[in-house]
């Protein structure tokens, strides 16, 4: 079974420019997360949908972030314009939904991201 | 505000050589802690959840436990494939889901 799919890998821009970064989740995960690491970190979550539904996006950078999950399927987070501390990795990940919406996640590779 | 630390922040083991990995947490209200194994260039890697102080589970050479202010995973014998950032998070009933800093463990030959 393949897993939770990210593209592109590596991402190098200059700031001001934006970018986004696409997901595909494991086929029937109906919950999908977006995460931000930085180097030395844990991953930051920025938005947790169900379905096509964003049920938490409390730690999304609204002014500059923006996120879509058309169809309950791929999603796709974008940033407009980039800034320099935008450089991270930007993980996704998905499970099943049950009473817990946090457990056993499967992530990503992640989409590395330097902003020059 | 949720906080989640762990230590130490690296571990340097001996093959073979036991020890422990802490992740201390506060939060108002804990539904699930959970513990991930993080390779170089990986997305984390599920390890366990667990619910309520007292709980442990295991897996090969990892065992965690949970009490009502941390959680420890114990490594038996560890081999270099072990190697890795051990990563905690918590989720405190939706309000917040946060990962802690890891522990970067290292284990030699």
């Amino acid at each position: 079974e393949a897993g939770v799919v990210q593209s592109p890998r590596y991402k190098i821009i200059e700031k001001k420019q934006p970018v986004a970064f696409w997901c595909n989740p494991i086929s029937g995960h109906n919950t999908l997360y977006w995460y931000r690491q930085n180097l030395g970190q844990g991953p930051e979550l920025l938005i947790r949908y169900e379905n096509e539904e964003a049920v938490d996006d409390s730690q999304l950078p609204k002014d500059r972030f923006s996120a879509e999950r058309l169809k309950g399927v791929d999603s796709t987070l974008k940033i407009q314009p980039a800034e320099l501390g935008d450089s991270a990795v930007y993980l996704c990940a998905s499970s099943l939904y049950t009473q817990n919406p946090y457990n056993e996640q499967f992530f990503g590779p992640g989409t590395r991201l330097t902003v020059l | 505000e949720d906080q989640v630390t762990q230590s130490p922040e690296a571990l340097r083991l001996q093959e073979g050589e036991s020890s422990s990995l802490n992740c201390s947490y506060t939060v108002s209200g804990l539904r699930g802690l959970f513990w991930y194994r993080q390779d170089p260039g990986k997305g984390p890697e599920f390890l366990f959840t667990l619910y309520s102080a007292g709980e442990e589970k295991e897996k090969e050479r990892l065992k965690a436990t949970l009490t009502k202010k941390e959680s420890f995973l114990h490594i038996t014998a560890p081999k270099p494939e072990d190697s890795a950032t051990y990563l905690c998070a918590v989720d405190n009933y939706g309000q917040n889901f946060v990962f802690g800093p890891g522990t970067r463990l290292s284990v030699l030959p």
